[in-house]
């Protein structure tokens, strides 16, 4: 069974930092690109970052572009996301999932529980 | 950036009735389209991916159409737990991006 557990999430004051973690089980972890998405209080879904399966490509949106930086270690299973300069808006539920499909980069099939970051004073 | 249009905001029906979502794309996106089932406190669910494939596990009430810059979701008979939030999301180019959601309430 596919399973997602994302961590790390916390109150932090803005301008801090945080560093998310996500760690898979239950399938070959290195043969599919990872991405986090988020969902702010009464909002909708955010896509905020996809890696490929080395790490070697690497995606972001624009609000989170030159804060935040997206890693893995696939010896380890794990998803990270470095989260710098934090602001307010960026309060939210981050998910991680995972890109299904025959070459890993097809939709979101699996999904993490998700984590909450709240950025406060 | 692609932007998607879900029609209507909001959808109130009853179970056993028949419900049409919609989601209008900004530019075509071939048939990377997917759509999403999402839960107040649970993580989102894949319903449908490539415009028309049901997901893993995905109950044969639910089904999608369309390519290019249409797509639409369909629920055969409400059950209820089909209320919920839905969102499309494109995968066509970068960034990915969501749809703003349809919220199906019970009417």
């Amino acid at each position: 069974e596919v399973q997602l557990l994302e961590s790390g999430g916390d109150l932090v004051q803005p301008g801090g930092s945080l560093r998310l973690s996500c760690a898979a089980s239950g399938f070959t972890f290195s043969s599919h690109a990872m991405n986090w998405v988020r969902q702010a209080p009464g909002k909708g879904l955010e896509w905020v970052s996809t890696i490929g399966t080395t790490g070697g490509n690497i995606y972001y949106g624009d609000s989170v572009k030159g804060r935040f930086t997206v890693s893995r270690d696939n010896s380890k299973n794990t998803l990270y996301l470095q989260m710098d300069n934090l602001r307010a808006d960026d309060t939210a539920i981050y998910f991680c999932a995972r890109r299904g499909g025959i070459d890993g980069w097809g939709a979101f099939d699996s999904w993490g529980q998700g984590t909450l970051v709240t950025v406060s004073s | 950036e692609i932007g998607l249009t879900q029609s209507p905001a909001t959808l109130s029906l009853s179970p056993g009735e028949r419900a049409t979502l919609s989601c209008r794309a900004s530019q075509s996106i071939a048939s990377s389209l997917a759509w999403y089932q999402k839960k107040p406190g649970q993580a989102p669910r894949l319903l449908i991916y490539d415009g028309s494939n049901r997901a893993t596990g995905i109950t044969a009430r639910f089904s999608g159409s369309g390519s290019g810059t249409d797509f639409t979701l369909t629920i055969s008979s409400l059950e209820p737990e089909d209320f919920a939030v839905y969102y499309c999301q494109q995968r066509n180019k970068w960034p990915i991006t969501f749809g703003q959601g349809t919220r199906l309430e019970i009417k």
